[in-house]
């Protein structure tokens, strides 16, 4: 059983478009991530939701609108994509605080590209 | 805020050789827990050790262990017996750990890419 199941693993879409990427964890973590990593491999937080409530919000454009029905789910849309979104967007879990030992968990990562 | 760095983009061993990854960090926290990562090809983040600030022992996993210098702000990986399986990228990443509870995000490093050449 996956983890930290994302969907899909990878989109290819046409400037202008709206698309959402989907996440899930079956691991009863309290606290759910997404992360983007650029074409030059570097990780950086855009959002984080514990609980079903937004914690971290990082300087990102609006277009980006995080959505979480349930502590288990995590989805990611984007609203009128543009070529500089091209990346890989992770999803992650952790347990809270008490747990941190026990490390954030990633899904595999969806590749998305942008033409 | 969390800074981290590795200031190695790239490092090539042979198979069988030690290697050390190097990485600082800054912060103002007190409490704090430090991992490395590893990211093959198939793009998958994977866990591979990780170090509790609080805990002056450093954190070993078979051949993996890391060099934790905590006035230093220091955080080194040293893999041991390296093999072809260890090519990969490798991320230096921290999360502080606050009084009111609720878990933060990982601050990375750049990255380092390392290929273990047979």
């Amino acid at each position: 059983d996956t983890a930290v199941s994302q969907t899909p693993k990878y989109l290819v879409t046409q400037m202008g478009n709206d698309k959402s990427i989907k996440c899930e964890q079956n691991l009863g973590h309290d606290t759910m991530y997404w992360y983007k990593q650029d074409s030059k491999k570097f990780l950086k937080i855009m959002f984080s939701y514990n609980n079903k409530e937004l914690i971290i919000n990082e300087t990102v454009p609006n277009r980006f609108s995080p959505k979480s029905p349930d502590k288990a789910h995590l989805n990611l849309h984007i609203n009128s994509l543009e070529l500089g979104d091209s990346a890989v967007y992770f999803c992650a879990s952790s347990q809270d605080q008490q747990a941190l030992g026990s490390g954030y968990t990633f899904g595999s990562g969806t590749r998305l590209t942008v033409v | 805020a969390q800074t981290v760095t590795q200031s190695q983009p790239e490092m090539s061993v042979q198979e069988a050789e030690t290697v050390t990854l190097s990485c600082t960090y800054d912060t103002s926290e007190s409490n704090y827990y430090l991992f490395w990562y590893k990211q093959p090809p198939s793009r998958q983040m994977i866990l591979v050790i990780r170090q509790e600030a609080y805990k002056q022992q450093n954190a070993t996993e078979n051949r993996f262990s890391v060099n934790f210098q905590k006035a230093a702000k220091s955080f080194s990986l040293k893999i041991s017996d390296s093999q072809l399986g260890d090519t990969a990228m490798y991320f230096c990443a921290f999360t502080a750990m606050y009084s009111g509870g609720g878990a933060d995000g990982l601050t990375f490093g750049k990255g380092t890419h390392l290929i273990i050449q047979p």
